[in-house]
Protein backbone atom coordinates (compact mmCIF):
# COMPACT_ATOMS: atom_id res chain seq x y z
CA UNK A 1 0.00 0.00 0.00
CA UNK A 2 1.25 3.72 -0.62
CA UNK A 3 0.41 6.95 0.97
CA UNK A 4 0.98 10.22 1.43
CA UNK A 5 0.13 12.94 4.49
CA UNK A 6 -0.06 16.53 4.24
CA UNK A 7 0.02 17.42 7.84
CA UNK A 8 -0.96 21.05 7.53
CA UNK A 9 -4.33 22.20 5.55
CA UNK A 10 -2.88 26.06 5.14
CA UNK A 11 0.22 27.63 4.81
CA UNK A 12 0.90 31.28 5.54
CA UNK A 13 3.75 33.21 4.81
CA UNK A 14 4.77 36.97 3.69
CA UNK A 15 6.26 38.03 0.57
CA UNK A 16 9.75 37.25 0.24
CA UNK A 17 10.09 34.50 3.14
CA UNK A 18 11.13 31.09 2.59
CA UNK A 19 7.69 28.83 1.95
CA UNK A 20 8.36 25.36 3.35
CA UNK A 21 5.41 22.95 2.35
CA UNK A 22 5.50 19.53 4.43
CA UNK A 23 5.04 16.21 2.70
CA UNK A 24 5.58 12.27 3.97
CA UNK A 25 5.27 9.35 2.80
CA UNK A 26 4.51 5.56 3.48
CA UNK A 27 5.44 3.06 1.22
CA UNK A 28 6.43 -0.91 0.94
CA UNK A 29 9.04 -0.44 -1.53
CA UNK A 30 11.32 2.87 -2.56
CA UNK A 31 9.03 5.84 -3.62
CA UNK A 32 8.67 7.81 -6.56
CA UNK A 33 7.52 11.31 -5.31
CA UNK A 34 5.80 14.17 -6.94
CA UNK A 35 4.91 17.54 -6.12
CA UNK A 36 2.16 19.52 -8.46
CA UNK A 37 0.36 22.76 -8.13
CA UNK A 38 -3.14 23.83 -8.71
CA UNK A 39 -4.18 27.08 -9.58
CA UNK A 40 -7.95 28.09 -8.88
CA UNK A 41 -10.09 26.52 -11.92
CA UNK A 42 -7.17 24.65 -13.77
CA UNK A 43 -5.91 21.06 -14.18
CA UNK A 44 -2.35 20.41 -11.73
CA UNK A 45 0.31 21.25 -13.07
CA UNK A 46 3.89 19.58 -12.51
CA UNK A 47 6.44 21.25 -10.54
CA UNK A 48 9.40 18.27 -9.75
CA UNK A 49 10.13 14.54 -8.98
CA UNK A 50 12.48 12.78 -7.32
CA UNK A 51 13.29 9.10 -8.64
CA UNK A 52 16.66 8.16 -7.37
CA UNK A 53 19.59 10.50 -6.92
CA UNK A 54 20.91 13.29 -5.22
CA UNK A 55 18.22 14.29 -2.34
CA UNK A 56 17.43 17.86 -3.20
CA UNK A 57 15.52 18.43 -6.34
CA UNK A 58 15.10 21.36 -8.12
CA UNK A 59 12.38 22.17 -10.26
CA UNK A 60 9.88 24.70 -12.23
CA UNK A 61 9.18 28.40 -10.13
CA UNK A 62 12.37 28.11 -8.33
CA UNK A 63 10.59 25.42 -6.34
CA UNK A 64 12.87 22.29 -4.87
CA UNK A 65 12.03 19.76 -2.37
CA UNK A 66 14.23 17.70 -0.25
CA UNK A 67 14.36 13.63 -0.12
CA UNK A 68 14.80 12.23 3.38
CA UNK A 69 14.57 8.58 3.80
CA UNK A 70 14.66 8.14 7.37
CA UNK A 71 12.18 10.14 7.70
CA UNK A 72 10.04 9.63 5.04
CA UNK A 73 9.79 12.77 3.89
CA UNK A 74 9.59 15.20 0.73
CA UNK A 75 9.30 19.13 1.41
CA UNK A 76 8.43 21.44 -0.76
CA UNK A 77 11.01 24.28 -0.43
CA UNK A 78 11.28 27.87 -1.87
CA UNK A 79 13.90 30.01 -0.72
CA UNK A 80 11.50 33.74 -1.12
CA UNK A 81 8.20 33.32 -1.62
CA UNK A 82 6.13 35.15 -4.32
CA UNK A 83 2.42 36.40 -4.01
CA UNK A 84 1.84 34.38 -7.13
CA UNK A 85 2.43 31.48 -5.38
CA UNK A 86 -0.53 31.27 -3.59
CA UNK A 87 -2.21 28.07 -4.58
CA UNK A 88 -2.64 24.30 -3.97
CA UNK A 89 -0.08 22.31 -3.81
CA UNK A 90 -0.06 18.31 -3.52
CA UNK A 91 2.26 15.83 -2.89
CA UNK A 92 1.71 12.40 -4.92
CA UNK A 93 3.82 8.65 -3.91
CA UNK A 94 4.07 5.84 -6.61
CA UNK A 95 5.70 2.64 -5.28
CA UNK A 96 8.94 1.83 -7.57
CA UNK A 97 8.53 -1.84 -6.55
CA UNK A 98 4.35 -1.51 -7.46
CA UNK A 99 3.07 -3.29 -10.93
CA UNK A 100 1.20 -0.54 -12.20
CA UNK A 101 1.27 3.24 -12.72
CA UNK A 102 -1.03 4.97 -9.99
CA UNK A 103 -0.06 7.69 -8.15
CA UNK A 104 -1.43 8.48 -4.70
CA UNK A 105 -1.99 12.40 -3.98
CA UNK A 106 -2.24 13.94 -0.40
CA UNK A 107 -5.15 16.17 0.44
CA UNK A 108 -3.44 18.86 -0.51
CA UNK A 109 -2.03 22.89 1.41
CA UNK A 110 -3.20 25.82 0.62
CA UNK A 111 -0.35 28.38 0.35
CA UNK A 112 -1.47 32.12 1.06
CA UNK A 113 1.28 34.48 0.14
CA UNK A 114 1.02 37.95 2.18
CA UNK A 115 2.42 40.69 0.14
CA UNK B 1 -2.89 22.50 -30.45
CA UNK B 2 -1.34 19.69 -28.52
CA UNK B 3 -2.06 18.50 -25.14
CA UNK B 4 -4.92 17.02 -23.33
CA UNK B 5 -8.96 18.81 -23.01
CA UNK B 6 -12.44 17.73 -21.11
CA UNK B 7 -15.35 18.45 -22.54
CA UNK B 8 -17.53 19.70 -20.99
CA UNK B 9 -16.00 22.29 -18.43
CA UNK B 10 -18.89 22.60 -16.77
CA UNK B 11 -22.27 19.97 -16.20
CA UNK B 12 -25.00 20.11 -14.27
CA UNK B 13 -27.68 17.11 -14.06
CA UNK B 14 -30.23 15.52 -12.33
CA UNK B 15 -30.45 12.27 -10.09
CA UNK B 16 -30.72 9.59 -12.23
CA UNK B 17 -29.48 10.67 -15.86
CA UNK B 18 -26.40 9.30 -17.78
CA UNK B 19 -23.47 11.92 -18.10
CA UNK B 20 -20.31 11.32 -20.23
CA UNK B 21 -16.93 13.37 -19.65
CA UNK B 22 -14.68 13.42 -22.60
CA UNK B 23 -10.85 13.26 -22.14
CA UNK B 24 -8.80 13.72 -25.44
CA UNK B 25 -4.86 13.80 -25.66
CA UNK B 26 -3.11 14.55 -28.37
CA UNK B 27 0.40 13.15 -27.06
CA UNK B 28 -0.05 8.92 -27.49
CA UNK B 29 0.43 9.02 -24.20
CA UNK B 30 -0.35 5.10 -23.41
CA UNK B 31 -1.59 5.76 -19.81
CA UNK B 32 -4.53 7.66 -19.12
CA UNK B 33 -6.56 8.24 -16.09
CA UNK B 34 -9.78 9.66 -14.25
CA UNK B 35 -9.93 11.37 -10.81
CA UNK B 36 -12.28 13.11 -8.51
CA UNK B 37 -11.44 16.04 -6.33
CA UNK B 38 -13.87 16.42 -3.09
CA UNK B 39 -12.49 18.88 -0.45
CA UNK B 40 -10.61 17.11 2.36
CA UNK B 41 -9.81 14.28 0.31
CA UNK B 42 -7.06 15.08 -2.45
CA UNK B 43 -7.36 13.51 -5.59
CA UNK B 44 -9.17 10.08 -5.98
CA UNK B 45 -8.32 7.85 -8.78
CA UNK B 46 -11.64 6.41 -10.51
CA UNK B 47 -10.52 4.23 -12.97
CA UNK B 48 -7.18 4.26 -15.21
CA UNK B 49 -5.73 2.69 -18.37
CA UNK B 50 -2.73 1.10 -19.84
CA UNK B 51 -3.76 0.77 -23.46
CA UNK B 52 -6.44 1.07 -25.81
CA UNK B 53 -9.25 -1.73 -24.32
CA UNK B 54 -6.99 -2.11 -21.26
CA UNK B 55 -8.83 -0.22 -18.21
CA UNK B 56 -8.72 -1.23 -14.16
CA UNK B 57 -10.50 0.38 -11.21
CA UNK B 58 -8.87 2.61 -9.01
CA UNK B 59 -10.06 3.71 -5.74
CA UNK B 60 -13.46 4.84 -5.83
CA UNK B 61 -14.89 3.27 -8.90
CA UNK B 62 -18.66 2.51 -8.27
CA UNK B 63 -21.10 4.28 -10.04
CA UNK B 64 -18.68 4.85 -13.39
CA UNK B 65 -17.56 2.98 -16.31
CA UNK B 66 -14.73 3.76 -18.68
CA UNK B 67 -14.40 2.63 -21.92
CA UNK B 68 -10.52 3.41 -24.26
CA UNK B 69 -11.17 2.35 -27.80
CA UNK B 70 -8.65 4.77 -29.02
CA UNK B 71 -5.82 5.47 -27.70
CA UNK B 72 -6.10 9.39 -27.08
CA UNK B 73 -9.62 9.56 -25.86
CA UNK B 74 -10.73 8.05 -22.67
CA UNK B 75 -14.20 8.76 -22.19
CA UNK B 76 -15.97 8.91 -17.94
CA UNK B 77 -19.49 7.61 -17.92
CA UNK B 78 -21.90 7.79 -14.96
CA UNK B 79 -24.83 5.48 -15.66
CA UNK B 80 -27.25 6.80 -13.25
CA UNK B 81 -25.82 9.82 -11.28
CA UNK B 82 -25.83 10.63 -7.53
CA UNK B 83 -25.41 13.81 -5.80
CA UNK B 84 -22.72 11.71 -4.34
CA UNK B 85 -20.81 12.76 -7.43
CA UNK B 86 -21.26 16.23 -7.83
CA UNK B 87 -17.45 16.87 -7.66
CA UNK B 88 -14.18 18.07 -10.12
CA UNK B 89 -13.14 15.44 -12.41
CA UNK B 90 -9.73 15.72 -13.78
CA UNK B 91 -7.94 13.23 -16.42
CA UNK B 92 -4.50 12.54 -16.54
CA UNK B 93 -2.12 11.06 -18.73
CA UNK B 94 1.45 9.69 -18.82
CA UNK B 95 4.13 8.05 -20.69
CA UNK B 96 4.99 4.20 -20.44
CA UNK B 97 7.19 4.02 -17.18
CA UNK B 98 6.47 4.00 -13.51
CA UNK B 99 9.10 7.27 -13.32
CA UNK B 100 7.14 9.71 -15.30
CA UNK B 101 4.59 12.26 -14.59
CA UNK B 102 0.94 12.61 -15.14
CA UNK B 103 -0.16 15.43 -17.23
CA UNK B 104 -3.46 16.81 -16.16
CA UNK B 105 -6.42 18.30 -17.61
CA UNK B 106 -8.16 21.29 -16.59
CA UNK B 107 -11.11 19.47 -15.74
CA UNK B 108 -14.71 19.31 -15.91
CA UNK B 109 -16.80 20.31 -12.70
CA UNK B 110 -20.31 18.50 -12.51
CA UNK B 111 -23.09 19.30 -10.47
CA UNK B 112 -26.16 16.61 -9.86
CA UNK B 113 -28.86 18.13 -8.49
Amino acid sequence: AQSVAQPEDQVNVAEGNPLTVKCTYSVSGNPYLFWYVQYPNRGLQFLLKYITGDNLVKGSYGFEAEFNKSQTSFHLKKPSALVSDSALYFCAVRDAWGNDYKLSFGAGTTVTVRA
Amino acid sequence: DAGITQSPRYKITETGRQVTLMCHQTWSHSYMFWYRQDLGHGLRLIYYSAAADITDKGEVPDGYVVSRSKTENFPLTLESATRSQTSVYFCASSWTGSRNEQFFGPGTRLTVL
